[in-house]
């Protein structure tokens, strides 16, 4: 079964400094992956995805993960955030072998910025 | 367009209690879903739908039941409100073919 492990539960970084937010996942095939971002009382929005090809994958508000087969990691990073970069992400894996589609999500990972 | 949307945003009710949970895409999707939300545990499947007319049990369906009766639409219900219902519910929609879910708003339900 596939699973997804978000290593931190709660992460703070000051405003500038550089992010890095751990996801791990555990799938038998070559996995779908993705990171959304739930501002506070917002959905979830898609920031970026993997599938194929090049390793690393940019995204949306200048965000970019990397896929690392052998780590089984798909780790979300930014040079700099931003005070609007608070939020909490979430990791997770798609299989679309399965009739519908299945999305696994991590706990989450809530990041706070400090000015 | 509107993308994904769900009504009633907020909602209180008594163990016992039934209410029903609207979700409306307008996206054409062939695929509608349903999350509950909790503290530390990210988003749990309740129920899916690969089309209209037809819908299947996901990770926790329990206590749930769901309908769509036309594409756009996906509705779920609570029979028989308890408090371990008490969550943050997320409606999304994928398109045939695609790989990403697109998410509702979201609706914080309490259970008292």
């Amino acid at each position: 079964a596939q699973s997804v492990t978000q290593p931190d539960i709660h992460i703070t970084v000051s405003e500038g400094a550089s992010l890095e937010l751990r996801c791990n996942y555990s799938y038998g095939a070559t996995p779908y992956l993705f990171w959304y971002v739930q501002s506070p009382g917002q959905g979830l929005q898609l920031l970026l995805k993997y599938f194929s090809g090049d390793t690393l994958v940019q995204g949306i508000k200048g965000f970019e993960a990397e896929f690392k087969r052998s780590q089984s990691s798909f780790n979300l990073r930014k040079p700099s955030v931003h005070w609007s970069d608070a939020a909490e992400y979430f990791c997770a894996v798609g299989e679309f072998g399965t009739s519908y589609g299945k999305l696994t999500f991590g706990q989450g990972t809530i990041l706070t910025v400090h000015p | 367009n509107a993308g994904v949307t769900q009504t009633p945003k907020f909602r209180v009710l008594k163990t016992g209690q039934s209410m029903t949970l609207l979700c409306a895409q307008d996206m054409n999707h062939e695929y509608m879903y349903w999350y509950r939300q909790d503290p530390g545990m990210g988003l749990r499947l309740i129920h899916y739908s690969v089309g209209e007319g037809t819908t299947a049990k996901g990770e926790v369906p329990d206590g749930y039941n769901v309908s769509r009766l036309k594409k756009q639409n996906f509705l779920l219900g609570l029979e028989s409100a308890a408090p371990s219902q008490t969550s943050v519910y997320f409606c999304a929609s994928r398109g045939s073919g695609t790989d990403t879910q697109y998410f509702g708003p979201g609706t914080r339900l309490t259970v008292l």
